[in-house]
């Protein structure tokens, strides 16, 4: 399994940020998928999951900004994320989330780095 | 959310050397506690799951317990290749939280 982000690099203040994550070699289908993103003063931050069935869950540091959504006749799944500041810079992960609760975060995107900033 | 504390933040060690990472839950997580390995500009990778579990294709010397709250990893005999950085993971609840890391660096 491949997970490969794309999207703007470059988003200015009070936009949208908008990733889609692609995934290849299995099916998006019956699994969980999550967006995680990472700056030095942070660490690791998980953002949000999507499982395929469109159920959702997002982190309440950011929920009112957040959505994520899933086309598995692309497989593909995308975050927004609304209203950005210069604290949402950083480097954007989208990873497998397997079965949900209990199993680990594998494999994850290469990342992609996202700079909010006019 | 439950927080995870790791300690050290920062380790050095030579090549040879055997070291531990301990990882600490706010609350019990079910042992649901999984460790990754990042590399400068790399995304992390699995290493360990479910406290113990070696992932497919990551090396014997990479071991981990604990129980409850408290967990370690431990690496022994240390190879060039394995300075990085460490987190743990907890997927018990959301949102699922990370440690803050500790980097490994040659002595």
């Amino acid at each position: 399994v491949q997970l490969q982000e794309s999207g703007p690099g470059l988003v200015k203040p009070s936009e949208t940020l908008s990733l889609t994550c692609t995934v290849s070699g299995d099916s998006i289908s019956g699994y969980y998928w999550t967006w995680i993103r990472q700056t030095p003063g942070k660490g690791l931050e998980y953002i949000a999951y999507i499982h395929s069935s469109g159920s959702t869950n997002y982190n309440p540091s950011l929920y009112s900004r957040v959505t994520v959504s899933i086309d598995t006749s692309k497989n593909q799944f995308s975050l927004r994320l609304n209203s950005v500041t210069a604290a949402d810079t950083a480097v954007y992960y989208c990873v497998k989330w397997g079965r949900g609760y209990g199993t680990p975060f594998d494999p994850w995107g290469q990342g992609t780095l996202v700079t909010v900033s006019s | 959310d439950v927080q995870m504390t790791q300690s050290p933040s920062s380790l050095s060690a030579s090549v040879g050397d055997s070291v531990t990472i301990t990882c600490r839950a706010s609350q019990t997580i079910n042992n649901y506690l999984n460790w990754y390995q990042q590399k400068p500009g790399k995304a992390p990778e699995l290493l360990i799951y479910v406290v113990s579990n070696l992932q497919s294709g990551i090396p014997s010397r990479f071991s981990g317990s604990g129980s409850g709250t408290d967990f370690t990893l431990t690496i022994s005999s240390l190879q060039p290749e394995d300075f990085a950085t460490y987190y743990c993971q907890q997927t018990f609840s959301v949102p699922c939280t990370f440690g803050q890391g500790t980097k490994l660096e040659i002595k």
